[in-house]
């Protein structure tokens, strides 16, 4: 079956552009999350969905980061004003509930700030 | 916040040796450690997991086991194979929510020699 797709794959924009991550989830998947990983590093928690809402946004390095999800399906993770540090492997992860269930990744959006 | 550390960062072992690879977390709430193996260019793959009331799982050529005392955990990998060699994360639930976030560790980068 079809798993978490991520669009664009690559995306290069100079900086203080905005920019627009899309995730799609596992079909009926209610828990969504959105994590980055830098060059050579582990995955950094951003935030997490379930449904339309986001009960925690911690991980949101500063106010130009937004995400949103509608109609309980796509989300997207969109980065006003871009700065070089920015520049990374954006990855998104479905699970069917939320908790301590199985998280299943997408192969992620590598975006890179000139 | 809950903390993971990753050993060793860099492992070589010839084919059909064993591999193994541990991790330490701080937080004593934390009750779900999946371990994922990602290979270059893709998104994080759930290999195995394993949740704070079983001390051990095994899943072919994979282990892992887990020291609540101890607060570590560690992957085992059997009869290794070239297509082993990929950057594997262990992660920990964050014990403090019920949401299913994880903290990762930063990644050991496995390489089976033929």
């Amino acid at each position: 079956g079809a798993g978490v797709s991520q669009s664009p794959s690559n995306k290069v924009t100079e900086k203080g552009k905005d920019v627009e991550l899309r995730c799609d989830p596992i079909s009926g998947h209610t828990a969504l999350y959105w994590y980055r990983q830098s060059l050579g590093q582990g995955l950094e928690f951003l935030i997490y969905f379930q449904g339309n809402s986001a009960p925690d946004k911690s991980g949101l390095p500063s106010d130009r980061f937004s995400a949103e999800r509608t109609g309980g399906s796509v989300s997207t993770l969109t980065i006003q004003r871009t700065q070089q540090e920015d520049s990374a492997v954006y990855l998104c992860a479905s699970s069917p509930s939320g908790g301590n269930q199985p998280q299943h990744f997408g192969d992620g959006t590598r975006l890179s700030i000139l | 916040g809950e903390n993971v550390e990753q050993h060793p960062s860099t492992l070589s072992v010839q084919e059909g040796d064993s591999a193994v690879i541990k991790c330490t977390y701080s937080d004593s709430a934390s009750n779900y450690f999946p371990w994922y193996k990602q290979e270059l260019g893709k998104g994080p793959q759930l290999i195995i997991d394993i949740r704070s009331n079983v001390g051990e799982k095994k899943d072919q050529r994979i282990a892992v086991t887990l020291n609540k005392t101890a607060k570590h955990f560690s992957l085992h990998i059997t009869e290794t194979q070239p297509e082993d060699s990929a950057v594997y994360f262990c992660a920990a639930s964050e014990g403090s929510s019920n949401t299913g976030k994880l903290i990762f560790g930063q990644g050991t980068t496995l390489q089976v020699k033929p």
